[in-house]
């Protein structure tokens, strides 16, 4: 079946690092990708999306490229805010029956120091 | 605009009691999805409906575990009788269409504490 992969957390990294996030997936077929990130005591906001290879989405500075040749979706942003602090989601839908069903992987916790 | 709005944020209720939890989509919506998120297991699928009707409910834990859609703008989770490994977060969240490209928008959740 589907599956997603994220590097396990916590993160810790200061303000204005870089931050790389590692996603890969497995999965039959096509499918969209989507990083989610969840605050403290809130519901998943989508961050960003890519529906085809080499696809870039991205948002609020976060970018993530649509890699098929890795089967990866890694999320990245040039310089951290302590606001970024959050639970970070890599997910996919995939083509066919089951278009409707988001694949989570575990979610990254990363917290950023001022 | 109103995103997925749910209630309450907060129960906190014994054992054996019934519990409903309520959601409201985005207006426009017609796929809905009832997520349950812990700490051992991440977010799970419990159910989806799509024009109100249940798509696909092989997430629902149990005959305990029940989940109705009587128009496109409300539906509900009940637990009936909840039991303590029924904490959670639950989401509610909604999409236009259930799509391989439809993003899904959530709700804030409902914490449900089951003593």
């Amino acid at each position: 079946g589907d599956s997603v992969t994220q590097m396990e957390g916590p993160v810790t990294l200061s303000e204005e690092a870089f931050l790389t996030i590692n996603c890969t997936y497995t999965a039959t077929g096509y499918p969209s990708l989507f990083w989610y990130v969840q605050y403290p005591g809130e519901g998943l906001q989508l961050l960003l999306k890519a529906t085809k290879a080499d696809d870039k989405g991205s948002n609020k500075g976060f970018e993530a490229t649509y890699r098929k040749e890795t089967t990866s979706f890694h999320l990245e942003k040039g310089s951290v805010q302590v606001s970024d602090s959050a639970v970070y989601f890599c997910a996919l839908k995939n083509s066919g029956g089951s278009n409707y069903k988001l694949t989570f992987g575990k979610g990254t916790l990363l917290t950023v120091n001022p | 605009d109103a995103g997925v709005i749910q209630s309450p944020r907060h129960e906190v209720t014994e054992m054996g009691q019934e519990v409903t939890l309520r959601c409201k989509p985005i207006s426009g919506h017609n796929s809905l999805f009832w997520y349950r998120q812990t700490m051992m297991r991440g977010l799970e699928l419990l159910i989806y409906f799509n024009n109100n009707v249940p798509i696909d409910d092989s997430g629902m834990p149990e005959d305990r575990f029940s989940a109705k859609m009587p128009n496109a703008s409300f539906s509900t989770l009940k637990i009936q009788p909840s039991e303590p490994r029924d904490s959670a977060v639950y989401f509610c969240a909604s999409s236009l269409g259930g799509g391989e490209g439809q993003p899904q928008h959530f709700g804030d959740g409902t914490r449900l504490s089951i003593l």
